[in-house]
């Protein structure tokens, strides 16, 4: 049981540039997010998934697209990266989006030049 | 604006003492207070949780403590390990996910 996985660990990109970072779990778990960290900050939802096809926004969704095609897999798309979004993101999964226990990936370290 | 946040954002403290982090919430409605302790390079790892109709929950070498009235959340670790060294966050369940406070570092001195 691999739990929640992320891939890349790291990433640099240039301003403008697209990129896709994957999150995928093998808990079945229904409900899946997505969070940026930045330094001296906590956690902030991004996007998030009660399911399979159904994904909604959270705090901070602008610069950023999501889709859940199936159970296991939710990835994040950055369309146009911008320095701004130069962050740590954090992936989680749990049970349904009332489950207080998260499961984290252990994250990606994206740089935008 | 942070509807979550911390007092201290370092907390130093010697082993084997017993360390208290700190947490003040704004959103009176929220239900559910979450701990989670975050190692250097990895992601945030569930603690201990605590419904809003109950004030203390105990786990292992932890409590949490929730007082409604002045809108704050304590995290207690008993004997404090080196292993305890991390960064802290409070966190509250909203109707989306997660609502995260700044964190707290906390350093174990030998």
């Amino acid at each position: 049981n691999a739990g929640v996985t992320q891939t890349p660990k790291f990433q640099v990109l240039k301003t403008g540039q697209s990129m896709t970072l994957q999150c995928a779990q093998d808990m079945n778990h229904e409900y899946m997010s997505w969070y940026r960290q930045d330094p001296g900050m906590g956690l902030r939802l991004i996007h998030y998934s009660v399911g399979a096809g159904i994904t909604d926004q959270g705090e901070v969704p602008n610069g950023y697209n999501v889709s859940r095609s199936t159970t296991e897999d939710f990835p994040l798309r950055l369309l146009s990266a911008a320095p701004s979004q130069t962050s740590v993101y954090f992936c989680a999964s749990g049970q349904g989006v009332s489950s207080y226990e998260q499961y984290f990936g252990p994250g990606t370290r994206l740089t935008v030049t | 604006g942070e509807s979550v946040g911390l007092h201290l954002p370092t907390l130093s403290v010697q082993e084997g003492d017993n360390s208290i982090i700190n947490c003040a919430y704004s959103n009176s409605a929220s239900d559910y207070f979450i701990w989670y302790k975050q190692e250097s390079g990895k992601g945030p790892q569930f603690i201990i949780d605590i419904r809003s109709n109950m004030d203390k929950r105990q786990g292992q070498r932890v409590t949490v403590l929730l007082n409604k009235t002045v809108k704050h959340l304590s995290l207690q670790i008993a004997a404090t390990q080196p292993g305890d060294s991390a960064v802290y966050f409070c966190a509250e369940q909203g109707a989306d996910g997660l609502t995260f406070g700044k964190g707290t570092h906390l350093i174990i001195q030998p």
